[in-house]
């Protein structure tokens, strides 16, 4: 069964400051990977994701991830955070064939110190 | 234009009414979901539709019944609420069933 670990509960970081959330997947096939943002009282928003190719992804808000296979990781990415980040960040894998279901991690909650 | 829209946004119910969510999608998709987020955060889906049938049905109670109508609407109607049933409730769909979904601005159902 594929599965998602997030391990970082909550993050703190200052503006400005860099970013790294983690995630790790279980998948016995190729994953399909994304990484989505939820701000609060809002619904999610795909933030970037990787089906093949460059294992470097760019996404949108200046985040980026890296695919690393022999690590089983995905971790997301931003050189420079910004007030505005401060958000809900969940891993989710998938695959496609049709109608599987996408499988996300338990979240990690971003906050950010002026 | 909203892509993914669900009715109501906040839902606020004595414990054993009947309440729906609706959903709608204008994205032309085939394949529509409904995830559930509980207090700390954690999604689950718990169905899939795909042109009306149903194609993932996660180990729910059957409480709750899922309508499709057509393949734009997905609506979820739960009998006899529980306590437990306090959530928010996610409206998705994705195009061919792939794994890119588009998510609903979801439902905080508050049950009393």
């Amino acid at each position: 069964a594929q599965s998602v670990t997030q391990p970082d509960i909550h993050i703190t970081v200052s503006e400005g400051a860099s970013l790294e959330l983690r995630c790790n997947y279980s998948y016995g096939a190729t994953p399909y990977l994304f990484w989505y943002v939820q701000s609060p009282g809002q619904g999610l928003q795909l933030l970037l994701k990787y089906f093949s190719g460059d294992t470097l992804v760019q996404g949108i808000k200046g985040f980026e991830a890296e695919f690393k296979r022999s690590q089983s990781s995905f971790n997301l990415r931003k050189p420079s955070v910004h007030w505005s980040d401060a958000a809900e960040y969940f891993c989710a894998v998938g695959s496609n064939f049709g109608n599987e279901k996408l499988t996300f991690g338990t979240g990690t909650r971003l906050t950010i110190i002026p | 234009d909203t892509a993914v829209s669900q009715t109501p946004k906040y839902l606020v119910t004595q414990m054993g009414n009947d309440k729906s969510i609706k959903c709608e999608q204008n994205l032309g998709h085939d394949t529509m979901y409904w995830y559930k987020q509980d207090s700390k955060k954690f999604l689950k889906i718990m169905f899939s539709y795909n042109n009306k049938e149903l194609i993932i049905n996660e180990t729910v109670p059957n409480r709750f019944s899922p309508k499709s109508p057509d393949k734009a609407h997905l609506n979820l109607h739960i009998n006899s609420l529980e306590l437990g049933d306090s959530a928010v409730y996610f409206c998705a769909s994705s195009p061919g069933g792939g794994p890119r979904l588009f998510f609903g601005p979801g439902t905080r159902l508050t049950v009393l």
